[in-house]
């Protein structure tokens, strides 16, 4: 069975510019997790999805930050414009049915804004 | 003070080593994640656990709900073991609270 996918695994950019990232959870999981995670520290929630439903996006940024997952399953998180600070992994992660269920983290997507 | 705390925050061990890397939290948890990333790598996770006890392979989790205190054992310790370590409780059923990781170095 396949994991959470993510794509680009890589992607530098100027600031200023766009950048958009995406994920496919693992078939049939309900829960999508977008996270944040800075070098040498531990991941930072950015939103939750319970199916197409964005259930907690407290923490994500939203003036620039913006997330989308309009059928439920694969969601992409965007930024517009990017800001040096925004260098980081982004990670997404799935689970059956909320924190009840294990989590499964995908690959991540490291940002570099230059 | 970090919600869940994790000790030590940097290990290093010979291969062929016990390990034991330590979590504690202070709010209320229904159940605790291990994980585990290595450089450069995304995360996997490792073990869930709400009490008692879970073993895979080398690896031993244990959970003391009473105590706020959970341990991730490493046994025969071998240098692909080499990875940060972060322990992660669900609090309120809906909030993963994360700790700081333990960076664990295994040399042969």
């Amino acid at each position: 069975e396949a994991g959470v996918v993510q794509s680009p695994r890589y992607k530098i950019i100027e600031k200023k510019q766009p950048v958009a990232f995406w994920c496919n959870p693992i078939s049939g999981h309900n829960t999508l997790y977008w996270y944040l995670q800075n070098l040498g520290q531990g991941p930072e929630l950015l939103i939750r999805y319970e199916n197409e439903e964005a259930v907690d996006d407290s923490q994500l940024p939203k003036d620039r930050f913006s997330a989308e997952r309009l059928k439920g399953v694969d969601s992409t998180l965007k930024i517009q414009p990017a800001e040096l600070g925004d260098s980081a992994v982004y990670l997404c992660a799935s689970s059956l049915d909320g924190l009840t269920g294990e989590l499964f983290f995908g690959e991540g997507s490291r940002l570099t804004v230059l | 003070k970090n919600e869940v705390e994790q000790s030590p925050q940097n290990l290093t061990a010979q291969e062929g080593e016990f390990i034991t890397i330590n979590c504690s939290y202070s709010v209320g948890i229904s159940a605790l994640h291990w994980l585990q990333q290595h450089p450069g790598g995304g995360i996997v996770s490792l073990f869930m656990l709400s009490s008692g006890k879970k073993k895979h392979g080398r690896l031993i989790a244990t959970i003391n709900i009473q105590e706020k205190h959970s341990s991730l054992h490493i046994t025969a310790s071998h240098p692909r073991d080499s990875a940060v370590y972060i322990c992660a409780g669900n609090h309120n059923t809906d909030k993963l609270i994360f700790g700081t990781g333990t960076r664990l170095q295994v040399f042969p």
